[in-house]
């Protein structure tokens, strides 16, 4: 069966220094990759999605970028982190042959102070 | 543009009561998705259902119902004979079919605290 894991699960970290979110997926190939982020009180919010190693869409503009190394890893990356920057952050995936269903890691807790 | 509205920011029952969260979407295509996920105070995001817009059939899973209306484009979830353990955020989600329709639109999610 197919997992997915992301790591840290909780950060604490200044205003300014840099930020790596690491996820994995396990048992499926040439996944969707998506980070999502939930900040304090709000909904989900698309960051990134990837069909592919190489391959980043961004949809709301930020100063975080991802990266797709390997087939099933997807990184969150921020060169200076901003308050704003707080809230838990998902790691999904999808099959290419059901790209509608989504199936979510276990989260990072993220607070920058 | 897609949206979905989930008009209750929080609902409190106590233990066995039946419970509705209310979900309405908008979408301007005639082929899409929705979805039901349950974040537990742990954080994850659990995949309860996924619904096309041509199936309205209602669908039971044990404890779990759900009611998908196009005609008033609700989808609505009920959790009979609630219990602490379904106490969570539940949030509802809408897919467009469609080339690049990778993401997901959520709710703000409606938070459900069961009590004993």
């Amino acid at each position: 069966s197919q997992t997915i894991h992301q790591w840290p699960a909780t950060l604490v970290q200044p205003v300014g220094s840099p930020l790596s979110l690491e996820c994995t997926v396990e048992g499926t190939s040439n996944p969707n990759l998506y980070w999502y982020r939930q900040a304090a009180g709000r909904g989900l919010q698309l960051l990134f999605y990837s069909v592919g190693i190489g391959q980043i869409s961004s949809e709301v503009p930020q100063n975080l970028s991802a990266s797709r190394p390997q087939d099933r890893q997807f990184i969150l990356s921020s060169k200076k982190l901003l308050l704003s920057d707080s809230g838990f952050y998902l790691c999904a995936w999808s099959s290419k042959s059901r790209v509608d269903t989504i199936y979510f890691g276990e989260g990072s807790w993220l607070t920058v102070v | 543009a897609q949206k979905v509205t989930q008009a209750q920011t929080e609902i409190s029952v106590v233990e066995k009561e039946d419970v509705t969260l209310d979900c309405v979407y908008e979408t301007r295509d005639t082929t899409y998705y929705l979805f039901w996920y349950k974040q537990p105070p742990s954080g994850e995001l659990v995949f309860l259902i996924r619904r096309n817009s041509f199936d309205e059939q209602n669908e039971i899973s044990g404890r779990y119902s759900w009611n998908f209306q196009k005609s008033t484009s609700s989808f609505n979830f009920t959790i009979t004979a609630s219990q602490v353990v379904d106490s969570a955020v539940y949030f509802c989600a809408l897919s467009e079919a469609g080339a690049g329709s990778y993401q997901l639109t959520f709710g703000k999610g409606t938070k459900l605290s069961v009590i004993p």
